[in-house]
């Protein structure tokens, strides 16, 4: 198994692009989320998904989109890109409810000049 | 509102040495704690969970109810442990809040 899979590893972006980050997953996991990491605030959530079709929003969701059209992928849209939104994002899946931990991609790095 | 506070944000012991991280909760409802730890390089990984009372790495965690913690502890440090640790909580639909994270250096 692959576990999660984020792409790409590294974007440059300018100000105002837009582009999406990819996350899958192959454990059949109900439940993904995506995290940004910054220096000294630790992860915050974005938006999350419980299943195909529903997603929700976390702390930080401005500026940023989801879908979840299977159970596999995740995918992050920037819909135009802020330098406030340099970061590293993380992509994270778990079976469920229940007293599991979470599995987590090896995250992307974006900057955004 | 959910919340929990890692005070230190960088915390160095000598090899050999006890090491305690600390992490302190906010939460309303019957709290559900986890210990994370990302080592250079690596993406974030489970380190412990507070329901399963487990020692991994020779690490332990006790959840204390009355003071609202879930510190991190192991008797003698090893320079593999040198790290970022960041402790969870697990609320609503599955959503997992993390502290601010410390990083440990362990002085060989």
């Amino acid at each position: 198994n692959a576990g999660v899979t984020q792409t790409p590893k590294f974007q440059v972006l300018k100000t105002g692009q837009s582009m999406t980050l990819q996350c899958a997953q192959d454990m059949n996991h109900e439940y993904m989320s995506w995290y940004r990491q910054d220096p000294g605030m630790g992860l915050r959530l974005i938006h999350y998904s419980v299943g195909a079709g529903i997603t929700d929003q976390g702390e930080v969701p401005n500026g940023y989109n989801v879908s979840r059209s299977t159970t596999e992928d995740f995918p992050l849209r920037l819909l135009s890109a802020a330098p406030s939104q340099t970061s590293v994002y993380f992509c994270a899946s778990s079976p469920g409810q229940g007293y599991y931990g979470y599995t987590f991609g090896s995250g992307t790095r974006l900057t955004v000049v | 509102a959910q919340r929990v506070t890692q005070p230190e944000k960088l915390l160095s012991v000598f090899k050999g040495a006890p090491v305690e991280l600390k992490c302190n909760y906010s939460y309303s409802g019957s709290p559900e704690l986890f210990w994370y730890v990302q080592y250079s390089r690596q993406r974030l990984q489970l380190l412990l969970r507070h329901i399963s009372r487990e020692s991994i790495k020779g690490f332990t965690a006790d959840l204390n109810k009355g003071e609202t913690s879930f510190h991190l502890k192991k008797p003698f440090a090893q320079e593999e442990d040198s790290a970022m640790y960041y402790c969870a909580l697990k609320s609503g639909a599955n959503n997992l809040f993390f502290g601010t994270g410390t990083r440990l250096t362990v002085i060989p």
